[in-house]
């Protein structure tokens, strides 16, 4: 079975500080994402990666970025964490099959609170 | 770029009632279409996928689901839920095969025993 693990599943920061979200995923894909679920909002993608150091925003990348220097793992960066971005970050990754899209594995997420 | 509709946002059912969850899509190319689902406490995980060939898609658990192309629609159906199906849904689609997928809305099911 894919395993797709976050380093944290709560996580309590300070509005203005540096925050890490770490994702691991143990099958040798290729694409990672990072999303964030609010409620009514569904998924949405702040980025993806398709090879390491290779990456591509997604539809609200804004106030974040990413680091994929080993394949298995993908990491997202709140540069100055604020409170609009008190979320539920989901962390997923895909093989690259060739034969459309593939099926995303998901980790449990971390719950991050902005106070 | 495309974008994902799901009507129910929130759906209570009797246990043994029939289900059918909407989702429609703006996209007029080819495309990849995928039910995942997230029972409370769990991982989001994928429920069933449609690439190509047959319409009538079949899950796990008893869901299937049906593309219709001219509707630009992927319905979810289960003939008879049970409480265990308490969880919420979402729709996604992948166009032409690129990796990068857009999520509907979600819809939270709740069955009451």
């Amino acid at each position: 079975d894919v395993k797709v693990t976050q380093s944290s599943r709560y996580l309590v920061k300070r509005t203005g500080e540096k925050v890490f979200l770490e994702c691991v995923q143990d099958m040798d894909h290729e694409n990672m994402f990072w999303y964030r679920q609010d409620p009514g909002l569904g998924l949405r993608l702040i980025y993806f990666s398709y090879d390491v150091k290779m990456k591509e925003k997604g539809d609200i990348p804004e106030g974040y970025s990413v680091s994929r220097e080993k394949k298995e793992r993908f990491s997202l960066i709140l540069e100055s964490a604020s409170t609009n971005q008190t979320s539920m970050y989901l962390c997923a990754s895909s093989l690259n099959t060739g034969a459309g899209t593939d099926t995303q594995y998901f980790g449990p997420g971390t719950r991050l609170t902005v106070l | 770029a495309q974008s994902v509709s799901q009507h129910n946002h929130h759906v209570i059912l009797s246990e043994a009632a029939s289900l059918e969850l909407g989702c429609n899509y703006s996209y007029g190319g080819t495309v990849n279409l995928f039910w995942y689902v997230q029972y409370p406490g769990q991982h989001l995980q994928l429920l069933l996928k449609y690439f190509s060939g047959d319409p009538l898609v079949k899950g796990i658990k008893g869901f299937e689901a049906e593309f219709i192309k001219s509707k630009f629609s992927f319905n979810l159906r289960k003939p008879s839920v049970q409480w265990s199906d308490t969880a919420e849904y979402f729709c996604a689609v992948g166009p032409g095969g690129y990796q990068k997928v857009t999520f509907g809305t979600g819809t939270k099911l709740q069955v009451i025993p």
